[in-house]
């Protein structure tokens, strides 16, 4: 099973609300990923976590924080977006004991359109 | 630094062509992993292949197959009979480890296949 899943599939914001983006696997995976993707472009690294630490934080604006509550679970906490934010919000995880070679598994993403 | 360039923006073609999609690829790694990732209008990234460095031979599944080539630092795929189902947005893609854990993702700009019947 190589499932990763992702909540919720669409979601509209406006500029002064809260939400969150929740992703979920169950493969034992100890690395987990966001990533944000604009029309026509490819993904872009936000986030990195492994074994429920931030590992890497690509210069990602203080509105989007992420959390690791667990092994299996990832969330992306929104606040205070810009419309600019708008994009494919892709999640990711992998094993994290073969570094380059360890093969990364999307989920369906959340679509983000924020008002 | 790593650089994945695939020049191929968008490619269309009729149901059942041979289509191929090039990918070239830059690192000082003596060793490294290459990808190929498909993106249908879905959205979700689906995982095709992963390649490494070390190891050169040509791989088939099915009507995918996949041309690695050092001596050009290029790894290209290709399908044979295209189907329309194959109309996606394809990624190659160069991974790297992480210090802190995980690995990182460098992916082309990606190549749209449309085939149509």
């Amino acid at each position: 099973d190589t499932e990763v899943t992702q909540t919720p599939k669409h979601l509209v914001m406006g500029m002064t609300n809260k939400k969150s983006l929740k992703c979920e696997q169950h493969m034992g995976h100890r690395a987990m990923y966001w990533y944000k993707q604009k029309a026509k472009k490819p993904p872009e690294l936000m986030f990195v976590y492994s074994y429920e630490k931030l590992s890497i934080n690509e210069s990602v604006p203080s509105r989007f924080s992420p959390e690791c509550p667990n092994s299996s679970l990832l969330n992306l906490h929104l606040h205070a977006l810009q419309p600019e934010d708008s994009a494919l919000y892709l999640c990711a995880s992998s094993r994290d004991s073969g570094g380059p070679r360890e093969t990364q598994y999307f989920g369906p993403g959340t679509r983000l359109l924020v008002l | 630094a790593q650089k994945v360039t695939q020049a191929q923006t968008e490619i269309s073609v009729v149901e059942k062509e041979d289509v191929t999609l090039d990918c070239v690829y830059e690192t000082r790694d003596t060793t490294y992993y290459l990808f190929w990732y498909k993106q249908p209008p879905s959205g979700e990234l689906v995982f095709l292949i992963r390649r490494n460095s070390f190891d050169e031979q040509n791989e088939i599944s099915g009507r995918y197959s996949w041309n690695f080539q050092k001596s050009t630092s290029s790894f290209n795929f290709t399908i044979t009979a295209s189907q329309v189902v194959d109309s996606a947005v394809y990624f190659c893609a160069l991974s790297e480890g992480l210090t802190g854990g995980g690995n990182k993702l460098t992916f082309g700009t990606g190549t749209q296949l449309k085939v149509e019947l």
